[in-house]
């Protein structure tokens, strides 16, 4: 059974900081695998998604890495800002799963003035 | 650009009621998958639907029953609700004739109180 972790499980850094997020995965057999931001009571918002040929993807402050074969992903933020407070969650799709995401416990992240 | 719908937003039932929660997937997305949030928790997946044809199933209750429809809209059926049914759940939406790389885009959720 695949499962994800994410440490930390809560960060708090001051604005203008870069910071990592880390995704980690029991079963390297995965699709892809895709990043979220989800704000209190909200819904996910998708930031990335890296194939599982791929190694890294960008959009914008963002940068995903994923290293399959070590079961590990990694969420570079830069420049972080008050507005990038929230809960990021990665989530995979398994190569065997069907079609369904299987996602971490997730990462808070508050970024202070 | 247009996202995915749910409705309600937010639901409020007693114990032993039914509800249903409804979905509209993004123009031209063909596969639709629900996942429930419980507080605190990170979403697990109930089940999917691709071409009107159920073509995954998670953790979803006997009690919860869901369907693809022609226009592909989706519903969630929810009878003999309990306290612990009480979440937020997702519908999300993909194209998932072009394969299973594309990703899954999320609704803003259905918020169910059982009270």
């Amino acid at each position: 059974k695949q499962e994800v972790t994410q440490i930390p499980a809560a960060l708090s850094v001051p604005e203008g900081e870069n910071l990592v997020l880390n995704c980690s995965f029991t079963d390297s057999a995965i699709y892809n695998l895709q990043w979220f931001r989800q704000d209190p009571g909200k819904g996910l918002t998708s930031l990335l998604l890296i194939q599982s040929s791929q190694r890294e993807q960008t959009s914008g402050r963002l940068n995903a890495s994923l290293d399959k074969s070590s079961g590990r992903s990694t969420l570079y933020i830069a420049a972080s800002q008050p507005g990038d407070s929230a809960t990021y969650l990665c989530a995979v799709r398994h190569e065997g799963g069907g079609n369904k995401l299987t996602f971490g416990t997730g990462t808070q992240l508050k970024v202070e003035l | 650009a247009a996202g995915v719908i749910q409705s309600p937003r937010h639901l409020i039932k007693e114990k032993r009621e039914t509800a249903t929660l409804k979905c509209y997937p993004i123009p031209r997305h063909d596969t639709v998958y629900w996942y429930q949030q419980g507080p605190g928790q990170d979403p697990q997946f109930l089940i999917s639907f691709y071409e009107k044809m159920q073509s995954d199933k998670g953790s979803i209750p006997d009690r919860f029953s869901a369907q693809q429809f022609s226009d592909y809209h989706s519903e969630l059926n929810m009878s003999s609700l309990e306290l612990g049914d009480s979440a937020l759940y997702f519908c999300a939406s993909s194209l998932g004739a072009v394969g299973r790389g594309q990703p899954q885009h999320f609704g803003d959720g259905t918020r169910l109180s059982i009270l």
